[in-house]
């Protein structure tokens, strides 16, 4: 059964304080691991789609990298406003999402 | 706006009255997805469309669920004979070949 897993399941960091949120999958024919950002009562916003081992993608401060079993989405220098849930999905014969990591970032 | 737009944006019903929840999607996608989300938990979910097709229905929609998309345009999700266990934001998201684009959703608090 394609399975999605996330951790930590809440981060509370400091403003400036890097970190990295994990996501690991099983999936039978990845076709592609995707980030999402959800903000409360609003419907999830996507970020990144990442499609093979080693690939990476950048937005402000945010990096997504993929390995063959687990995705990480490095958060540096974070600020107030990226508090958020971010969720990760791999799509394979559907889109199989994580339960999400709740980040709060103080001033 | 030619994002994913959902209607309405909040439901309040009782228990055992039916409602129905409507799905516009991005014009030119021709996949349209339905998630069930509840609080702490990512996205569940329920069923997909490859335009008016509906392909597949996860085991979460019981027969008190049904979803239709007429013509391949927009969608509707009806749960009849609500529950409190119903009570959950029904997110509606199109495709056309990679990420899933989601609208606000639609949020249902059964009574």
């Amino acid at each position: 059964e394609d399975q999605v897993t996330q951790s930590p399941e809440a981060l509370r960091l400091q403003e400036g304080e890097s970190s990295s949120l994990n996501c690991s999958y099983t999936v039978s024919g990845l076709r592609g691991l995707f980030w999402y950002r959800q903000d409360p009562g609003k419907g999830p916003e996507f970020l990144f789609t990442l499609y093979s081992a080693g690939e990476e993608k950048e937005k402000e401060r945010l990096k997504a990298t993929l390995t063959k079993k687990e995705s990480f989405l490095h958060i540096t220098a974070p600020k107030p406003e990226d508090s958020a849930t971010y969720l990760c999905a791999a799509g394979g014969q559907n889109f199989v999402f994580g339960p999400g990591t709740r980040l709060s970032v103080l001033p | 706006d030619t994002g994913v737009s959902q209607d309405p944006r909040h439901k309040i019903t009782k228990r055992g009255q039916n409602v129905t929840f409507r799905c516009d999607p991005i014009s030119e996608h021709n996949r349209l997805y339905w998630y069930r989300q509840t609080l702490g938990q990512g996205p569940e979910f329920l069923t997909y469309f490859q335009n008016e097709a509906q392909l597949e229905k996860s085991r979460l929609l019981s027969d008190r669920f049904s979803a239709e998309r007429p013509k391949g345009s927009f969608s509707t999700l009806e749960i009849q004979r609500t529950e409190q266990g119903d009570s959950a934001m029904y997110l509606c998201a199109s495709v056309e070949t990679g990420e899933l684009f989601f609208g606000e959703g639609s949020r249902l608090t059964v009574l």
